[in-house]
């Protein structure tokens, strides 16, 4: 079963536009991670965020804004006033135990100039 | 911040030969990595759990015979394609774990295989 959705698979923008990738994730366990990572063109995975499940804070950085909300298991990332360099693939993962990430499939995001 | 050096960065090879690639954790020690395996514009699955002086846990369906996986120090893994075929082209990446009052995953830059 997917433990983490990713219903976008592409997003196109205009520089400047705001972009919201939604992510839904499925778990059992009380204790939790969720994290989203980029990956741009050059392959390389670079951390964002780890949010756990205890701490369903709003958290904002920069251009980047995070919405984790139990209710609904989503944990929803929004980029700001977006930029060409944002221009990447958007992987939304859970970690349950042990530090094992289960990936979604991945958002990519392209903004034009 | 932690460091996870991946090599080589791409390696093209004949089908038959058998690969090694390597991660090690530069800074810090890590006693768990994890390789994952990516195929063009699709996510990143879990191939295998490193152990530091222990057996690797592979995921489902991950054959345990092609993949060798070794992790003989606290900063150094190896995945070992062995007796590549066109199918094991793939991108693979592998990360590692740190505590630092919050365990923490640091990936490495990953490896593009191309089998011939």
């Amino acid at each position: 079963a997917q433990k983490v959705t990713q219903a976008q698979t592409e997003i196109s923008v205009v520089e400047k536009e705001d972009v919201t990738l939604d992510c839904v994730y499925e778990t059992r366990d009380t204790t939790y991670y969720l994290f989203w990572y980029k990956q741009p063109p050059s392959g390389e995975l670079v951390f964002l965020i780890r949010r756990n499940s205890f701490d369903e804070q709003n958290e904002i950085s920069g251009r980047y804004s995070w919405n984790f909300q139990k209710s609904t298991s989503s944990f929803n990332f929004t980029i700001t006033a977006s930029q060409v360099v944002d221009s990447a693939v958007y992987f939304c993962a859970l970690s349950e135990a042990g530090y094992k990430l289960s990936f979604g499939a991945g958002t990519t995001v392209t903004v034009r100039a | 911040g932690a460091v996870v050096s991946q090599h080589p960065s791409w390696v093209i090879c004949k089908s038959g030969t058998s690969v090694k690639i390597e991660c090690r954790s530069l800074d810090f020690q890590a006693t768990t990595m994890f390789w994952y395996r990516q195929f063009p514009k699709q996510s990143l699955m879990l191939m295998a759990t490193s152990n530091e002086g222990s057996k690797a846990t592979y995921e489902q369906g991950v054959e345990k015979d092609k993949f060798l996986i070794n992790h003989a120090s606290l900063t150094l893994s190896t995945l070992t394609v062995t007796s590549a075929h066109p199918e094991d082209s793939s991108f693979y990446i592998c990360s590692a774990s740190l505590w630092t009052g919050g365990e923490k995953l640091f990936f490495g830059s990953g490896t593009q295989l191309s089998v011939l």
